[in-house]
């Protein structure tokens, strides 16, 4: 089985730039979610999509942050502008319902490193 | 509202030494808990979880936690260090119809001494 699929790998970017980060989730998934791990610190969650609906964005920073999910299949996460504090490991993680975390084949990918300067 | 606390956030240890990383998590109502393990440059995954079934749980690779309500830990452990566990390890907690959110604590880094 495939796993859950991040591109890029790493981006580096200026300030005040934009950026999008993809996402393909394990095939037959039907939950998405995005992650911020900033260095030293455990990851984050930024948004969690059910099928092509958003669940929970409260900890998105709607000003610079924005996501979607076409068709309940592959996402994006877009940040502009970015800022210096922006720099950090963006996961992308998927399961097959909203059952417990960590239950059901919930699998993250290897995410994309961002920087900013 | 959850939180989960790693006391240490780096431990260093000797191959074939005991492993111990500690664990604490807050939550008003009975959580669900986990241990997710991540190699340098790769996502997470799962070493064991506690979802209120035995209160000692194994995990992959030899790794086991056990969960203490009255402590409120749910701290890793495993007998014998091999090289191949130094990574950084994150206990995470799941509130029951939380739709799967996880909340992680900082992560603890293990380092294995030849």
């Amino acid at each position: 089985e495939a796993g859950v699929a991040q591109s890029p790998r790493y981006k580096i970017i200026e300030k005040r730039q934009s950026v999008a980060f993809w996402c393909n989730p394990i095939s037959g998934h039907a939950t998405l979610y995005w992650y911020q791990q900033i260095l030293g610190q455990g990851p984050k969650l930024l948004i969690q999509f059910q099928n092509n609906g958003v669940v929970d964005d409260s900890q998105l920073p709607k000003d610079r942050f924005s996501a979607e999910r076409l068709k309940g299949v592959d996402s994006t996460l877009k940040i502009q502008p970015a800022k210096l504090e922006d720099s950090a490991v963006y996961l992308c993680a998927s399961s097959p319902g909203t059952g417990i975390a960590g239950d059901r084949g919930y699998t993250f990918g290897s995410g994309t490193r961002l920087t900013v300067v | 509202a959850q939180s989960v606390t790693q006391l240490g956030s780096h431990v260093s240890v000797s191959e074939g030494a005991l492993v111990l990383l500690r664990c604490n998590y807050s939550s008003s109502v009975p959580p669900y808990l986990f241990w997710y393990v991540q190699y340098p440059n790769q996502g997470l995954q799962l070493l064991l979880k506690y979802t209120s079934a035995a209160t000692l749980v194994k995990g992959i690779n030899g790794f086991e936690a056990e969960f203490k309500k009255s402590e409120t830990s749910f701290h890793l452990t495993k007998p014998s260090a091999h090289m191949s566990d130094a990574a950084e390890y994150f206990c995470a907690v799941s509130v029951r119809g939380s739709q799967g959110n996880l909340i992680f604590g900082k992560g603890t880094k293990l380092s294995v001494k030849p």
